[in-house]
């Protein structure tokens, strides 16, 4: 089956501390997103990639950097500079960036950072 | 700036009834609004979507009603099931850029026998 695995589901790490969150996709898609999930905040853009090689921040990208060196993968690293890490961190992807028919985003099933 | 306002926050349902979720925006650039439904501990998942040139999509018990003048949208669960207990998400966004979604801040339905 087609989707997207984000691991590990969860993670725990010390302050201070940079960790690495997982997402890999074998639906084909061109794009890819990180979303921070609060709650009452609904889902807050963190960085987003059209291409391989290339990437954009969204919303909230400070205290985090990502790559793409795959189209199939995307991962996302929460860096020390990051002040409120604890969330729950969502990847997504959609087929074709900047169409309608690529609007529709299909989510990992998520990964709960907890940082203390 | 919040572009998308969702209300409410929270709602509970009997069985049987009614369940409506509203959304206002405000950038007249949106052109795609589609709703997401996410169950604990899952990822969103998408539900139902509509195009400012409708005023009323239907599918299954979920429709969308979008009012383009008031910049307003709705989804409406008729019958609603205690498995549709979840938190929905509205959202919009600009088609032709960078298809970024701007998501509203969501609500959790709980459905009730």
């Amino acid at each position: 089956d087609g989707g997207i695995t984000q691991s590990p589901k969860y993670l725990f790490r010390k302050e201070g501390q940079n960790v690495t969150l997982s997402c890999e996709q074998n639906l084909n898609h061109d794009a890819m997103y990180w979303y921070r999930q609060d709650p009452g905040q609904g889902l807050r853009l963190i960085y987003y990639s059209q291409i391989v090689n290339d990437f954009q921040k969204g919303d909230i990208a400070e205290g985090y950097s990502v790559s793409r060196e795959k189209k199939e993968s995307f991962p996302l690293t929460v860096t020390s500079a990051q002040k409120n890490p604890t969330a729950f961190y969502l990847c997504a992807s959609s087929r074709k960036p900047g169409t309608l028919e690529g609007s529709p985003l299909h989510f990992g099933n998520g990964t709960r950072l907890t940082v203390t | 700036q919040q572009q998308v306002k969702q209300s409410p926050q929270s709602l509970i349902v009997q069985k049987g009834g009614i369940s409506i979720i509203n959304c206002a925006y405000e950038n007249t650039a949106f052109d795609y609004f589609p709703w997401y439904q996410q169950f604990p501990g899952k990822g969103p998942a998408l539900l139902i979507a509509i195009r400012p040139d409708v005023s009323e999509k239907k599918e299954g018990r979920f429709t969308i009603s979008f009012n383009k003048s008031a910049k307003q949208f709705s989804l409406h669960i008729m019958d609603s099931q205690p498995g549709d207990s979840a938190t929905y998400f509205c959202a919009a966004v600009t088609t032709g850029t960078a298809s970024k979604l701007t998501f509203g801040t969501g609500t959790r339905l709980q459905v009730t026998l």
